[in-house]
């Protein structure tokens, strides 16, 4: 089975702190990926990583940055953390985006539930 | 990526079939249906996906219709264990992002 793990399930920091969020998955999956879920919003990208060293920008990356330096992990960090950055992150994998629908399904991990204070 | 549709609630009794459904008509060819699941404070979880032939694995069936512009999760015998939040979603090859949407509340009830 897919194991996708984060550093933390709570996690309270405060304003203007420096936050990392780790992620580690098991399947050599390419692909990572971070969200947030914040009721009634749903789940919405923040970035994205097809590889090693590579990132992309999802729908909000404002506020964030990301790190793959390495195939199982990847990393989010939140330079300068703010009470609006109070959320569920979450961050999931996949095998590859070339290879059909069974290899992109992306597995999630339990998630890391910030509150900035 | 097509839009879906999702009741926001539903209730089912302990032991019976569990049907979600889920309208996406403004489905394309080449999209995948999948179906995710996410109980409460937990990461969602996969449960199946499919294209255009009905589809069944250990943990529920999947039906679309011919035309495509619907379909229906069956959780054959629900368990207490199923009551989570269901998410339909639609998503092409073009590029790599799910869009969960609000979904549909299953309440299992003993």
């Amino acid at each position: 089975d897919v194991k996708v793990t984060q550093s933390s399930r709570y996690l309270v920091k405060r304003t203007g702190e420096k936050v990392f969020l780790e992620c580690v998955q098991d399947m050599d999956h390419e692909n990572m990926f971070w969200y947030r879920q914040d009721p009634g919003l749903g789940l919405r990208l923040i970035y994205f990583s097809y590889d090693v060293k590579m990132k992309e920008k999802g729908d909000i990356p404002e506020g964030y940055s990301v790190s793959r330096e390495k195939k199982e992990r990847f990393s989010l960090i939140l330079e300068s953390a703010s009470t609006n950055q109070t959320s569920m992150y979450l961050c999931a994998s996949s095998l590859s985006f070339l290879a059909g629908a069974v290899k992109e399904t992306q597995y999630f991990g339990p998630g890391t539930r910030l509150l900035v204070l | 990526d097509a839009k879906t549709t999702q009741p926001p609630s539903m209730d089912c009794a302990e032991g019976r079939a569990a049907n979600l459904p889920c309208n996406h008509s403004t489905i394309s060819g080449n999209e995948y249906v999948y179906w995710y699941r996410q109980i409460h404070s937990q990461g969602p979880q996969y449960i199946i996906h499919g294209l255009k032939n009905n589809e069944t694995n250990e943990m529920a069936s999947l039906i679309i219709t011919e035309d495509r512009k619907s379909s229906t999760l069956i959780l054959p015998h629900a368990t207490l264990r199923d009551t989570a939040v269901y998410y339909c979603i639609v998503r092409g090859r073009n590029f790599n992002k799910f869009y969960f949407g609000s979904g549909t509340k299953l309440n299992v009830k003993p």
